[in-house]
């Protein structure tokens, strides 16, 4: 399978912080999806981005898919923005098979 | 709001026993993938379900097993409970026509406890 490392494991900040969060992986793929998990365990969809660059409000996401990475920016961080974050990635044609990294557990304060 | 649906969403077994969890997938998606969360964990991924059958499987033993039916929802029956088995169980749908964008869109999942 593939190997997904994600980068800090865990990372405390301030509200109004900006922070970058990093997911490195082991072969070329097709699917790359970032997800935010609630604390009721719910993963919510952030971004769709096999490569390239998106944005969503006060966050963003590159893929530099030749390099095997991608990073998720929070800007001006909000207490609402606390859980876990994870990076997954898809090869091949099993349309549903996720590799999923660790995670990065992000606390803001107020 | 997914649109993909579990039940129930918690549920405490005893060692030895057996469930099953069921998910509706979201509107026009066909296929169905089922994941385990063990606490502090990434999900792994146990199976898929496409066109009523198992096509992808992860390290998993048989004792995993799932259904899919015609209208796409699925379930996973997970027989002989072990202690390890407590976990978050993940259903997520994708496809569609031309096998869709392949995003991958999860229910708020099932929570087992196995005492």
């Amino acid at each position: 399978g593939i190997q997904v490392e994600q980068s800090p494991p865990d990372l405390i900040l301030q509200e109004g912080a900006n922070s970058t969060l990093r997911c490195n992986f082991s072969d070329s793929v097709n699917n790359l999806q970032w997800f935010h998990q609630n604390p009721w365990g719910q993963l919510i969809n952030l971004f769709y981005i096999p490569s390239g660059t998106k944005q969503n409000g006060r966050l963003s996401a590159t893929t530099v898919a030749t390099e095997r990475y991608s990073l998720l920016y929070i800007s001006s961080s909000q207490t609402t923005d606390s859980g876990v974050y994870f990076c997954a990635v898809k090869r091949g044609s099993t349309l549903g098979r996720l590799y999923f990294g660790r995670g990065t557990q992000l606390t803001v304060w107020p | 709001e997914t649109g993909v649906t579990q039940s129930p969403t918690h549920l405490i077994k005893t060692r030895g026993q057996q469930v099953t969890l069921r998910c509706s997938s979201q509107s026009g998606h066909n296929t169905v993938s089922w994941y385990q969360q063990a606490l502090g964990q990434g999900p792994q991924f146990i199976f898929q379900y496409y066109r009523e059958e198992e096509n992808g499987r992860g390290n998993f033993p048989p004792r995993f097993s799932g259904l899919q039916f015609p209208n796409y929802s699925s379930e996973l029956n997970v027989n002989a409970l072990e202690l390890d088995d407590s976990a978050l169980y993940l259903c997520a749908s994708s496809g569609g026509r031309g096998g869709g964008t392949g995003e991958l869109f999860f229910g708020e999942g099932s929570r087992l406890t196995v005492l």
